[in-house]
């Protein structure tokens, strides 16, 4: 089954406690990103990742790390969590960007609700 | 800067009425891409529709159709004759040769039987 997972679903922590959540897809997409989503804000992306070794800054960086070492795998990295890093993460996978320009649509991993305390 | 706005934050309907939800965008790239996602209370997100600057073409899926007009930078979707599973939060997206891709905010569509 074509699927992109995420792990863990739930997390609760602590402030400056290191984490990573983790992102896997099936699909050999080149394209995949992260993205939180926040009540009243929709979802904004943190990264993206247009191959291997190859990523880049969404709208809302600070506070995060990424890395692609792998094609299947994009986890992400909080070095040292602070309670507004709370919220709902969302990783995302698509593959090749169409001629002229990127567009296809994204499959989404089921979400990991992060509680920072 | 790009920018997407969907102003309509809650709307609620009764079953069998019609809804259009309204996605208003801004970009200076004259190649790009919209979407709209449908997140259910479950969860998930789900690709509905993509339209490409170039294809002003409006699109029905069933009852779902979809209104794009560059004139007025708007991908307004609409929902006929609804139904209680088309409650959701429903976002609409852009993106463009930058790779970043831009949501709104969302709109909550509540449907009541």
């Amino acid at each position: 089954e074509a699927q992109v997972t995420q792990n863990p679903r739930y997390l609760i922590t602590v402030t400056g406690k290191k984490l990573t959540v983790t992102c896997s897809q099936n699909m050999n997409h080149e394209y995949m990103s992260w993205y939180r989503q926040d009540p009243g804000l929709g979802l904004r992306q943190i990264y993206y990742s247009m191959n291997v070794e190859v990523t880049d800054k969404g709208d809302v960086p600070e506070g995060y790390k990424v890395s692609r070492k792998e094609k299947r795998n994009f986890p992400l990295i909080l070095e040292s969590p602070s309670p507004n890093q709370t919220s709902l993460y969302f990783c995302a996978s698509s593959s090749r960007p169409l001629a002229g320009g990127p567009g296809n649509e994204q499959f989404f991993g089921p979400g990991t609700r992060l509680t920072v305390l | 800067a790009q920018k997407v706005t969907q102003a309509q934050t809650e709307i609620s309907v009764v079953e069998k009425e019609d809804v259009t939800l309204d996605c208003v965008y801004e970009t200076r790239d004259t190649t790009y891409y919209l979407f709209w996602y449908k997140q259910p209370p479950s969860g998930e997100l789900v690709f509905l529709i993509r339209r490409n600057s170039f294809d002003e073409q409006n699109e029905i899926s069933g009852r779902y159709s979809w209104n794009f007009q560059k004139s007025t930078s708007s991908f307004n979707f609409t929902i006929t004759a609804s139904q209680v599973v088309d409650s959701a939060v429903y976002f609409c997206a852009l993106t463009s040769g930058t790779y970043k891709y831009i949501f709104g905010t969302g709109t909550r569509l509540k449907v009541l039987a």
